[in-house]
């Protein structure tokens, strides 16, 4: 059974621009979790999506972050536009029943210069 | 406010010896523990959640809800062991990470 697989692994921008990251969950997980850890702080929470809505976005740090999950199967979240505080290693987890063990995908790591 | 406290950022042990990674958390209601590891190269993966009370790898960990605390234990520590620890605990599903403790055991 293929994990949760993330994409882009590495994405390195320039402030102001734009960057998509996407994530795969293990397939039948209704959960899926976004989280991210800035250099040198502990890992936070972002949102939690249940099949295609948010159940939980208290984690987003303010509008220019934006995840949907259409379909309920996929999950992209864009960071538009970038700056530079919003370097870090996203990443994305998934789990069948709520709450659960959380499978974690590798991580998108952004860099933003 | 939800807080989860690691005190040590690295733990540095060697092989055979007992190690103990702490945690403290404070958390409204009854939250539910969990431990997880992130080895050297591979992704963060669940190591031990509170209610199942298993042994996972050796390491146990004993809620004391008096002091808030879920630390993790391992009687002998052997050197696949050095990673990095994550302290979460969840109440509404979502885990609240503290900030790691590295644990390195030397030969």
């Amino acid at each position: 059974e293929a994990g949760v697989t993330q994409f882009p692994s590495h994405s390195v921008i320039e402030k102001g621009q734009t960057v998509t990251l996407r994530c795969d969950p293990i397939s039948g997980h209704d959960n899926l979790y976004w989280y991210r850890r800035v250099m040198g702080k502990e890992i936070k929470f972002l949102l939690h999506f249940v099949k295609e809505s948010k159940q939980d976005e208290s984690g987003m740090p303010n509008n220019r972050f934006l995840a949907e999950r259409t379909g309920g199967t996929y999950s992209t979240l864009k960071v538009q536009p970038a700056e530079l505080e919003d370097s870090g290693v996203y990443f994305c987890a998934s789990s069948r029943n709520f709450p659960g063990e959380l499978f974690f995908g590798e991580g998108s790591r952004l860099t933003v210069l | 406010a939800q807080r989860v406290t690691q005190p040590e950022k690295l733990l540095s042990v060697f092989k055979g010896a007992p190690v103990e990674l702490k945690c403290n958390y404070s958390y409204s209601g009854s939250p539910e523990l969990f431990w997880y590891v992130q080895y050297s190269r591979q992704r963060l993966q669940l190591l031990l959640r509170h209610i199942s009370r298993e042994s996972i790898k050796g390491f146990t960990a004993d809620l004391n809800k008096g002091e808030t605390s879920f630390h993790l234990k391992k009687p002998f520590a052997q050197e696949e062991d050095s990673a990095m620890y994550y302290c979460a605990p969840s109440n509404t599903g979502k885990l609240i990470f503290g900030q790691g403790t590295t644990l390195q055991v030397k030969p």
